[in-house]
């Protein structure tokens, strides 16, 4: 089994708003991370998480905060978003940093 | 740096056609090589990897073969169905460090 779930499927938020994306894997992965998708382009790195702790933040704006409560689950807290921001957030999870990553569906966001 | 190049797309064949999509990469190390495919309105999902050179990964009737003395890491489906369509991207990792994407290319079949 190498699902990893995404909850919500879509979100519509305000700049002002506060929300957050979850994301979920049992496989006893101990590395987890959030990438976002423009549409026509690939996915691009925002945060690593390697046995709950943050180990990689690709300069990314502090209105994104990412939050790894325990080995199964990684959430993004988001804050003060920007129109910019609307994109897909995928989720991805690893057995450790140097292994093959297996991405969730994602969440579509939109800020308006 | 790490860089991963794939053919421009759109790329748009009829079905039962032959499949190639080109993927050529430069690395430092002896980096892994997948290939990632995403659905119309889908994350991604991993098709194939190969770990080292000569290794062939295959899935769903796909198939590319790690060739380190050309860099590449070709895609190739003998016979594409219209369930085929979809963005692939071609992606490399060496160690820890991060994920490489190409541009990802869009494949559209055709009845």
């Amino acid at each position: 089994d190498t699902e990893v779930t995404q909850t919500p499927k879509h979100l519509v938020m305000g700049m002002t708003n506060k929300k957050s994306l979850k994301c979920e894997q049992h496989m006893g992965h101990r590395a987890m991370y959030w990438y976002k998708q423009k549409a026509k382009k690939p996915p691009e790195l925002m945060f690593v998480y390697s046995y709950e702790k943050l180990s990689i933040n690709e300069s990314v704006p502090s209105r994104f905060s990412p939050e790894c409560p325990n080995s199964s689950l990684l959430n993004l807290h988001l804050h003060a978003l920007q129109p910019e921001d609307s994109a897909l957030y995928l989720c991805a999870s690893s057995q450790s940093v140097t292994d093959t990553q297996y991405f969730g569906p994602g969440t579509r966001l939109t800020v308006l | 740096g790490d860089s991963v190049t794939q053919m421009e797309g759109p790329v748009t064949l009829s079905e039962e056609a032959f499949l190639t999509i080109n993927c050529t990469y430069t690395a430092t190390g002896y980096p892994s090589l997948f290939w990632y495919v995403q659905y119309p309105g889908e994350g991604l999902q991993l098709l194939l990897k190969a770990t080292k050179a000569d290794d062939k990964g295959s899935n769903k009737g796909f198939e590319a073969t790690y060739r380190k003395e050309t860099t590449s890491f070709h895609l190739e489906k003998g016979s594409v169905q219209v369930s085929d369509s979809a963005v692939y991207f071609c992606a490399l990792r060496w160690g820890a460090q991060k994920l490489v994407f190409g541009q990802g290319t869009r494949l559209t079949i055709n009845p």
